[in-house]
C-alpha cells in the first residue's frame, strides 16, 4: 500500500524567499503525483498533477518535479508572497489502483 | 462551470440522526469520491464510484451508505450519527480510464458536527 509523507509539517519563511516543499512516497510505480493547496475552512484546490512519464510541471511561480526512482517530489515556490500561506498537500496513485493516497500535510507561512 | 458543489456547508446533528449530504459536479467526470478529514489522519477516503451505477468502499465506510444517482450527483448519508463522525466531509471528482491523468477536484466541503 502507498504511503506519502510529508516533511516537515509546518513552515515558516520571510516574504520574498525560495522555498521548496517535499514529498516522499514508497511506491515507485506511481500513475502520477498532483499537488493541492488549503486554505483554512476550505476544499482543496488542485496545483499541478504530473504524470509517471513526465519529470516536472509548471504554473507560474509554482514548479513540480518527479523523480520516481527516489521517490520524491518536490513543490518549489519562486519568490514567497503572504498569499501564499496555506497547507499543501502532494498525492499519489499507484499500484493498479487509480485512487490516490494523500500526504498529511505541510503547513506554510509566509510573513511580511 | 460551478465545478464540484456540496450541500450543506454546515450541520449539526444529534447521536442517533440520520442526515445525507449531497454533491454534484458539472465537469462531465465519470468518478466521484467522498472523503473525510480529521486533525492529525489526514484525508482518508470513505466510498467512491469509479462510473454511474457503480459504488466500493474505501479504507473507512463503516457507518455509511452512497448512492451514485446519475453521473453529475453522488450522495454520502449516515444513517445513525455518532460523535466519531464529526468531521470535514469532501466530496471530489475525476475523469477515469485515463490513469496517468486522474486529476481530481474537490468541492468546498461539508462541516459535521455530532453531539
Amino acid at each position: 500500500k502507498q504511503e506519502v509523507t510529508q516533511i516537515p509539517a509546518a513552515l515558516s519563511v520571510p516574504e520574498g524567499e525560495n522555498l521548496v516543499l517535499n514529498c516522499s512516497f514508497t511506491d515507485s510505480a506511481i500513475y502520477n503525483l498532483q499537488w493541492f493547496r488549503q486554505d483554512p475552512g476550505k476544499g482543496l484546490t488542485s496545483l499541478l498533477l504530473i504524470q509517471s512519464s513526465q519529470r516536472e510541471q509548471t504554473s507560474g511561480r509554482l514548479n513540480a518535479s518527479l523523480d520516481k526512482s527516489s521517490g520524491r517530489s518536490t513543490l518549489y515556490i519562486a519568490a514567497s508572497q503572504p498569499g501564499d500561506s496555506a497547507t499543501y498537500l502532494c498525492a499519489s496513485a499507484s499500484g493498479g489502483s487509480y485512487i490516490p493516497t494523500f500526504g498529511r500535510g505541510t503547513s506554510l507561512i509566509v510573513h511580511p | 462551470n460551478a465545478g464540484v458543489t456540496q450541500t450543506p456547508k454546515f450541520q449539526v446533528l444529534k447521536t442517533g440522526q440520520s442526515m445525507t449530504l449531497q454533491c454534484a459536479q458539472d465537469m462531465n467526470h465519470n468518478s466521484m469520491y467522498w472523503y473525510r478529514q480529521d486533525p492529525g489522519m489526514g484525508l482518508r477516503l470513505i466510498y467512491y464510484s469509479a462510473s454511474e451505477g457503480t459504488t466500493d468502499k474505501g479504507e473507512v465506510p463503516n457507518g455509511y451508505n452512497v448512492s451514485r444517482l446519475n453521473k453529475r450527483e453522488f450522495s454520502l448519508r449516515l444513517e445513525s450519527a455518532a460523535p466519531s463522525q464529526t468531521s470535514v466531509y469532501f466530496c471530489a471528482s475525476s475523469v477515469y480510464g485515463l490513469a496517468s491523468y486522474n486529476e481530481q477536484f474537490f468541492g468546498p466541503g461539508t462541516r459535521l458536527t455530532v453531539l
